[in-house]
């Protein structure tokens, strides 16, 4: 595998259910982030993680929670979500911080929430 | 009123023919600006990156700041089919450090 990955790549789920998304990075890199890609609405930051270490969490609800158990690997837990959370979920990592660092994108989660 | 305004589309074009994409955004200390292409069913990837005012030209495509405008563009000239995507224009400041701030998008079609 190369890049980033995710899984799954679409997930259908009911309000009361929890599942997770998970993403890897095969790139060496320090930094993970997850977004929130909806119809008609521009790409959304929801968490940023550096060397395992949360630094942003955009006002993201609760029962979105992420977990990043080492720099390789983040993992967004979701629970009780409503059927506006319905998007494309998006998993980017890049070196570092650094301003002109190169956000690699995985291909996404499809999520629906019924 | 978004920070960052990008026209939909869908915009279409003949292949061959120059697409000519473009954003503006309100906030002035954006200084860096990066243009992201989308096909269906796969994550952005980065196409081109600029700092401040000025063109910087890759291939065949062209990218463009004007800060005193707040208008950033990105022109491919000769067109390909391949070049179908979704185009999604991002920009970040100083004190941002990576935290990008996108574009809606603007879907391109190019008929072959």
């Amino acid at each position: 595998e190369t890049g980033v990955t995710q899984t799954p790549r679409h997930l259908v789920m009911g309000m009361t259910n929890k599942k997770s998304l998970k993403c890897e990075q095969h790139l060496g890199h320090n930094a993970m982030y997850w977004y929130k890609q909806s119809a008609k609405k521009p790409l959304e930051l929801m968490f940023v993680y550096n060397f395992k270490e949360q630094t942003e969490n955009n006002s993201v609800p609760s029962r979105f929670s992420p977990e990043c158990p080492n720099s390789s690997h983040l993992f967004l837990h979701l629970h009780t979500l409503q059927p506006e959370d319905s998007a494309l979920y998006l998993c980017a990592s890049s070196l570092n911080l650094a301003l002109q660092g190169e956000q690699f994108f995985g291909p996404g989660t499809r999520l629906t929430v019924l | 009123q978004k920070e960052v305004e990008q026209d939909p589309g869908p915009l279409s074009v003949p292949e061959g023919a120059i697409v000519s994409l473009n954003c503006t955004y309100s906030n002035s200390a954006f200084q860096y600006f990066m243009w992201y292409r989308q096909y269906s069913r796969k994550g952005p990837e980065l196409l081109m990156y600029t700092y401040s005012s000025g063109n910087k030209e890759d291939g065949r495509f062209t990218a463009q700041v004007d800060k005193s405008s707040k208008y950033i563009s990105l022109f491919i000239r000769d067109s390909q089919p391949s070049d179908s995507a979704t185009y999604l224009c991002a920009m970040t400041r100083v004190a941002a450090g990576n935290k990008l701030t996108f574009g809606g998008g603007t879907r391109v079609l190019v008929k072959p």
